[in-house]
C-alpha cells in the first residue's frame, strides 16, 4: 500500500471558479477525514466519513463546501465559487476504526487568485 | 466540545537540551492521545500515541505519558538534535463518544540551534 494519496498536489484557480480535490485512502481504512491547514495553524477539521456515511461536517464550513465518499472508497472535496480566503492546504487522512491514529496524505495546496 | 490546547511557540533550544512541549485536553469519553510531527516541506506523520490512562508512548527518543488526573499529554525528549526542528501537534480522538473525530492543537514550532 502506498499510503494516502491526494490529487492534485497544487491547484491555482481564479476567484469564483469551482474546484474538486480527490483523496484515495489506505485501502482497508473505513474512516476518512478532510482538514484545512493555513500557515502557522494546526489542521482544522472539515468533515469525516465512516465508509460512505458522512458523520459530521464542521459548522464553520459554508455551504460552498461539499464532500462525498461514494462506495466508501475514495473521496472528493468540492469548493464552489472559490474565494481568496479558501486559499490553504487541504489535507486528507484515513484511519481504521475509532480512537486510532490517522495517516495523512501530502495535501493539496489551493491558491485562489 | 472536545479540545486540545498546547503551548505556543516557537520554542528555541540548543542541541542536546531537554525538551518539554505541554499539551492539555478536554474530552468527555475515553480519548486516545497522539503527537504528530510535521518536518519542513513534509506532511503530518504520527510520532507517538497512548490509548489509556498512564500509558506512555515513545518513538525516536520522544516520550509522552497519558495523565488522566491532569488531562495532559506532555511531549518530552532528553537531548534534542537539529534534525528535531519541526512543528509538533497534539491531537485526540474521543472513543466512546458520538463526537469521536480526531482534533488537533494549533501546533508548536521547535527550532534547535547547533
Amino acid at each position: 500500500d502506498t499510503g494516502v494519496s491526494q490529487d492534485p498536489r497544487h491547484k491555482i484557480t481564479k476567484r469564483g471558479q469551482n474546484v474538486t480535490f480527490r483523496c484515495d485512502p489506505i485501502s482497508e481504512h473505513n474512516r476518512l477525514y478532510w482538514y484545512r491547514q493555513t500557515l502557522g495553524q494546526g489542521p482544522e477539521f472539515l468533515t469525516y466519513f465512516q465508509n460512505e456515511a458522512q458523520l459530521e461536517k464542521s459548522r464553520l464550513l459554508s455551504d460552498r463546501f461539499s464532500a462525498e465518499r461514494p462506495k466508501g472508497s475514495f473521496s472528493t472535496l468540492e469548493i464552489q465559487r472559490t474565494e481568496q480566503g479558501d486559499s490553504a492546504m487541504y489535507l486528507c487522512a484515513s484511519s481504521f476504526g475509532t480512537g486510532t491514529e490517522a495517516f495523512f496524505g501530502q495535501g493539496t495546496r489551493l491558491t485562489v487568485v | 466540545g472536545n479540545s486540545v490546547t498546547q503551548m505556543e511557540g516557537p520554542v528555541t533550544l540548543s542541541e542536546e537540551a531537554f525538551l518539554t512541549i505541554n499539551c492539555t485536553y478536554t474530552a468527555t469519553g475515553y480519548p486516545s492521545l497522539f503527537w504528530y510531527v510535521q518536518y519542513p516541506g513534509e506532511g503530518l506523520q504520527l510520532l507517538l500515541k497512548a490509548t489509556k490512562a498512564d500509558d506512555k508512548g515513545s518513538n525516536k527518543g520522544f516520550e509522552a505519558t497519558y495523565r488522566k488526573e491532569t488531562t495532559s499529554f506532555h511531549l518530552e525528549k532528553g537531548s534534542v538534535q537539529v534534525s528535531d526542528s519541526a512543528v509538533y501537534f497534539c491531537a485526540l480522538s474521543d472513543r466512546g463518544n458520538r463526537d469521536d473525530k480526531i482534533i488537533f492543537g494549533k501546533g508548536t514550532r521547535l527550532h534547535i540551534l547547533p
